[in-house]
Formats: C-alpha cells, structure tokens, sequence
C-alpha cells in the first residue's frame, strides 16, 4: 500500500461545526487530490494541487477549501459542515509526469 | 468531456472462476491512459493495472488482465482464478495524456466472489 495517509478515519459531527480533515504523504509527490464519494460510491474531484501554494477546484462545486503550504500535506477544511456533506473523502498523491495516483484509506464524515 | 461507463452494477463469480467487468469511455483524445482500481469494503483504493492507449499489446498483472480495444473505447478486466480476497468494488478510470491528470471514474463494478 501507498504511505499515504489520512485522519481521521471516521468522523461524526454536529451541524455548524469547522471541520478539517487531513491528508499527509510521504513520497515526495508534487500533485495531490480531493476525492468526494458518495454513498452509491461515485468517485468526484473537488480539488487538486500541483504543488506548493497551488490549488484548482475539480469538477465538482464543493463548499471545502484547502490549502497546500508543504508539499506533504493537503488538508481540507469545511467552515460550517452541513448533512449535505455526509460522504468519504479520498486524498490521492501522484508524482511528476507518472501517470498513477495513490489513494489514502479516506475520511467517512457524517454530520447530523 | 470525458466519461466513463460501468454497465454492471454488480456482477459474482464462483471461486476459482473467471470474470470480465466492462466499462466503455468517451474521448476525443488520442494519448491517455486507463485503470482499473480496486477498492475493498472500509479498505483504501488500490490499482489493479493500468493501460497506455498507445499501447497495442494488453496489460497484465498476474491473474488480471484486460481487453483494449481503442477504436471501440472498451477496457475490460478479466479476473482469472478469483479468489475471496478479490470481492471488491471495481471502477474504472480514465486520465488524460494533459498535464493535469485528473481522473474520471466509472460508478463502480461490486463483484461477489462465491465460495
């Protein structure tokens, strides 16, 4: 498996809270992924980076932002988590010009 | 745009069989590349094998492989001898041969392995 890494593994929170979800590698890999998947386990990009202080939004809308200060870490933030965003969040890391991205265990986040 | 295409929802098999999952893509694209990804129940998403579209020749890793077809778009997996550990959701995946490498997936195959 890829050493690629993501906390927490499951979260339950409240309605309005500020949640960050983190994403760390330790390949030296310059490109980094947001993946939303929904409960019928459809896999959408909402952001990707390119590299340090180099963020793009996918293609899907998402109401997360992140940020990339290191080039280990891609964490994503929701300022006011809503139900609308119970899913799993998969982080993916690729290197250069390879073509394959490796895929982190994922964040399950329910919001009540 | 891209798209990819699963037409099987679920599929099973019988252990030590064999199994085909399908998918078809829409690209107007002649440099790009293809996969299969393995994602078992609360387990990380793995890749299973991948494909070079200006590659003729099949990929195979072990006891998957796949049939490109290019001019049809279809790249389906075969799973040869499936073994219990191979139930998973199978998807699909596309990424261009630009410098963003996004990936588009299928919706997924869940295949049952019977013993």
């Amino acid at each position: 498996e890829a050493d690629i890494y993501q906390t927490p593994r499951y979260l339950v929170i409240g309605t309005g809270k500020k949640i960050t979800l983190e994403c760390s590698q330790t390949m030296g890999h310059d490109k980094m992924y947001w993946y939303q998947q929904d409960p019928g386990m459809e896999l959408h990009l909402i952001h990707y980076s390119y590299g340090v202080n180099s963020t793009e939004k996918g293609d899907l809308s998402s109401e997360s932002t992140v940020s990339r200060i290191r080039t280990e870490h891609f964490p994503l933030t929701l300022e006011s988590a809503r139900p609308s965003h119970t899913s799993q969040y998969l982080c993916a890391s690729r290197l250069g010009n390879t073509d394959t991205q490796y895929f982190g265990p994922g964040t399950r986040l329910t919001v009540l | 745009a891209q798209t990819v295409t699963q037409s099987q929802p679920e599929m099973s098999v019988q252990e030590a069989e064999t199994v085909t999952l399908s998918c078809t893509y829409d690209t107007s694209e002649s440099d790009y590349y293809l996969f299969w990804y393995k994602q078992p129940p609360s387990r990380q998403m793995i890749l299973v094998i991948r494909q070079e579209a200006y590659k003729q020749q099949n990929a195979t890793e072990n006891r998957f492989s796949v049939n490109f077809q290019k001019a049809a778009k279809s790249f389906s997996l075969k799973i040869s001898d499936s073994q219990l550990g191979d139930a998973a959701m199978y998807f699909c995946a596309y990424n261009s041969g630009g410098s963003n490498y996004k990936l588009t997936f299928g919706k997924g195959t869940l295949l049952t392995v019977n013993p």
